[in-house]
């Protein structure tokens, strides 16, 4: 089984709609993220949570909110889509002071399209 | 904050040549610094990183150096073979802990043609 999950892993919806991408791990670590992926622009931070209780912005947080419901789920909804969210989102994980260090495992993306 | 500059954004080789991309960052605090490997389809993964006190680090066919005073490092593939194609991300972070996220760069496709 996959160590990281998201679901789900395609979404077509309309401007406007309120949608939540979930995201899962089985690999104990503490610190997850969400990241957005569009092309020629790389990988974007949304928000990062380094325990349940701790969540904080990343570089492009406006239109996006987070839920950390237990160390192994970390949910982003977007509140009211908009066709600019269209992208691939990616839900990654880390654990510092593990064997791992500071990398990061990423799942295998939800491609979203708001029309 | 952190900004991390990556060149080329495509890059085609013959099988058997080497492949180099290059990446440049802003914060001289930054002291950290991984390439991913993103495959059609899936999540990025790491392949290989390197600490600000390394110049250099190798692991078979692929090679990280990094020039501190410059503020530029670059990822060196070897003997490329059709499964190298891929996107590549290089990314740079400031120490570890509280500290540790990662700013990326904006990817190389790269293509290894037979």
């Amino acid at each position: 089984d996959a160590d990281v999950t998201q679901t789900p892993r395609n979404r077509i919806t309309k401007t406007g709609k309120r949608i939540m991408l979930e995201c899962s791990q089985t690999k104990g670590h503490d610190r997850m993220y969400w990241y957005r992926q569009d092309p020629g622009l790389g990988l974007r931070l949304i928000y990062y949570s380094f325990d349940v209780k701790d969540i904080n912005k990343g570089e492009i947080s406006d239109g996006y909110s987070v839920s950390r419901q237990a160390q192994a789920k970390f949910s982003l909804s977007l509140e009211s889509a908009i066709p600019n969210q269209t992208a691939l989102y990616f839900c990654a994980t880390s654990d510092p002071s593990g064997r791992g260090g500071n990398e990061q495992f990423f799942g295998p993306g939800t491609r979203l399209t708001v029309l | 904050g952190e900004n991390v500059e990556q060149h080329p954004s495509t890059l085609s080789v013959q099988e058997g040549d080497s492949a180099v991309i290059k990446c440049t960052y802003s914060d001289s605090a930054s002291n950290y610094f991984p390439w991913y490997k993103q495959e059609l389809g899936k999540g990025p993964q790491l392949i290989i990183d390197i600490r600000s006190n390394v110049g250099e680090k190798k692991d078979q066919r692929i090679a990280v150096t990094l020039n501190k005073t410059a503020k530029h490092f670059s990822l060196h593939i070897t003997e490329t073979q059709p499964e190298d194609s891929a996107v590549y991300f290089c990314a740079a972070s400031i120490g570890t802990g509280t500290a540790s996220k990662l700013t990326f760069g904006t990817g190389t496709r790269l293509q290894v043609t037979l």
